[in-house]
């Protein structure tokens, strides 16, 4: 059985950009989940998209989006880049009780 | 969610156990005990859960204390690749019905040895 995959798996921007981070849950799996971890720093959480509905954000701004597709995957985008936003972005999907992760893209913002 | 307090960093010989505390004294009646780890630049990998009584799979052992303020994670024979940060997280389960997300502290940086 595949695990959460994530695309792509860096990605490097410039200031005022565009990113688009892709995340495919594991089959069966309709929630999706989006952290943000900078270095050095824990995970924060950014997005849960259940059943194609955004169900709960963290304390991002709202240039932090993304949308949850018919097939479950999931997109994250993040505009008008900032530095500060360079960090390995990770997705997760669960079932029951347990996150299982992706292996992160990390997007570096130059 | 419960605080959870870890030490921040510890050592391991290859091949012996790996013994981590975990400290969750405000820890409430309906709130379970999750480890994860991640190993560098990776995302984060379940290892185990329980809410009391003591758990055991193929990768740890979880042993909570009677009165639940307090936790232990074993590997019961480390090796290399188990150098690793591991997280303590005490949350109500499950996660998707709380709808909520998973709060990592600053977890403890094992680093096992040769």
């Amino acid at each position: 059985e595949a695990g959460v995959t994530q695309s792509p798996t860096h990605l490097i921007k410039t200031r005022g950009q565009q990113a688009t981070l892709r995340c495919s849950p594991i089959s069966g799996h309709t929630s999706v989940y989006w952290y943000q971890q900078a270095l050095g720093l824990g995970l924060q959480f950014l997005l849960w998209y259940d059943e194609g509905e955004e169900r709960n954000r963290g304390n991002f701004p709202p240039r932090f989006s993304g949308r949850q597709f018919p097939n479950y995957s999931s997109e994250l985008n993040v505009n008008a880049l900032e530095l500060e936003d360079s960090a390995l972005y990770l997705c997760a999907s669960i079932i029951g009780d347990i996150q299982y992760f992706g292996a992160g893209t990390r997007l570096s913002v130059l | 969610d419960a605080k959870t307090t870890q030490p921040p960093s510890m050592d391991c010989a290859e091949g012996r156990a790996a013994n981590l505390p975990c400290n969750h004294s405000t820890i409430s009646g309906n709130e379970y005990v999750y480890w994860y780890r991640q190993i560098h630049s990776q995302g984060p990998q379940y290892i185990i859960h329980g809410l009391k009584n003591n758990e055991t799979n193929e990768m740890a052992s979880l042993i909570i204390t009677e009165d639940r303020k307090s936790s232990t994670l074993i590997l019961p024979h480390a090796t290399l690749r188990d150098t690793a940060v591991y997280y303590c997280i005490v949350r109500v389960g499950p996660i998707k019905a709380a709808g909520n997300k998973l709060t990592f502290g600053g977890g403890t940086r094992v680093l096992v040895k040769p």
